[in-house]
């Protein structure tokens, strides 16, 4: 268990669904991160909220948007996808500023499935 | 150029041998480098991490770094079978960390 946790673990939906990915981080850290993992390929970074405000978007389509209330929660909102997008998802959480060594701590994953 | 480049494996080795992983990395204001393990159908945890040149070393595994060639690598002494996983390499600057594709360990009992 390395403090942060993803819901659901496991997603299939439609091209044409609206869902939601949801990540919490209970290590008290300052930035959140979005990564997408697909096959054979390095994992991506989507989105960096730090100290609750988005410094990166990685061209990302705006299919993806992202959502981050506080520094514990942070959502990826999904719509319109494509098969493509079929992949896992990660949400991990570190501690950056002056002085850290921003140890990236990664949650489980969700499966994603567009059919 | 890749930010990260590893050698994607797979590599096999018997167990009891020592597994060696290397990663280069293109940006000279890496400020510090992580190895990284992903067991198939899981999410990458921690295994080290090192930022300082030389050698720094945690039960079986050593992680080494040359800032000057832009090099680090993973050492595994005394692999198991349970070391069999993906290595990732990731590089950070500031905030950010790159990631390498991953080399692919398979230890044969």
């Amino acid at each position: 268990e390395t403090g942060v946790t993803q819901t659901p673990r496991h997603l299939v939906m439609g091209m044409t669904n609206k869902k939601s990915l949801k990540c919490e981080q209970h290590l008290g850290h300052n930035a959140m991160y979005w990564y997408k993992q697909s096959a054979k390929k390095p994992l991506e970074l989507m989105f960096v909220y730090s100290l609750e405000e988005r410094v990166e978007n990685n061209s990302v389509p705006s299919r993806f948007s992202p959502e981050c209330p506080n520094s514990s929660h942070l959502f990826l909102h999904l719509h319109t996808l494509q098969p493509e997008d079929s992949a896992l998802y990660l949400c991990a959480s570190s501690q950056v500023g002056q002085g850290t060594k921003n140890i990236q701590y990664f949650g489980a994953g969700t499966r994603l499935s567009v059919l | 150029q890749k930010e990260v480049e590893q050698n994607s494996g797979p590599l096999s080795v018997p167990e009891g041998a020592i597994a060696s992983l290397n990663c280069t990395y293109s940006d000279r204001g890496s400020q510090s480098f992580f190895w990284y393990r992903q067991y198939s159908g899981k999410s990458p945890e921690l295994i080290m991490f090192i930022y300082s040149n030389g050698d720094k070393e945690d039960g079986r595994f050593t992680a080494q770094l040359n800032k000057a060639s832009q090099y680090v690598s993973l050492l595994i002494r005394d692999s198991q079978p349970s070391d069999s996983a993906t290595y990732l390499c990731a590089v950070r600057n500031d905030y950010k960390l790159s990631f390498g594709a991953g080399t692919t360990v398979t230890v044969r009992a």
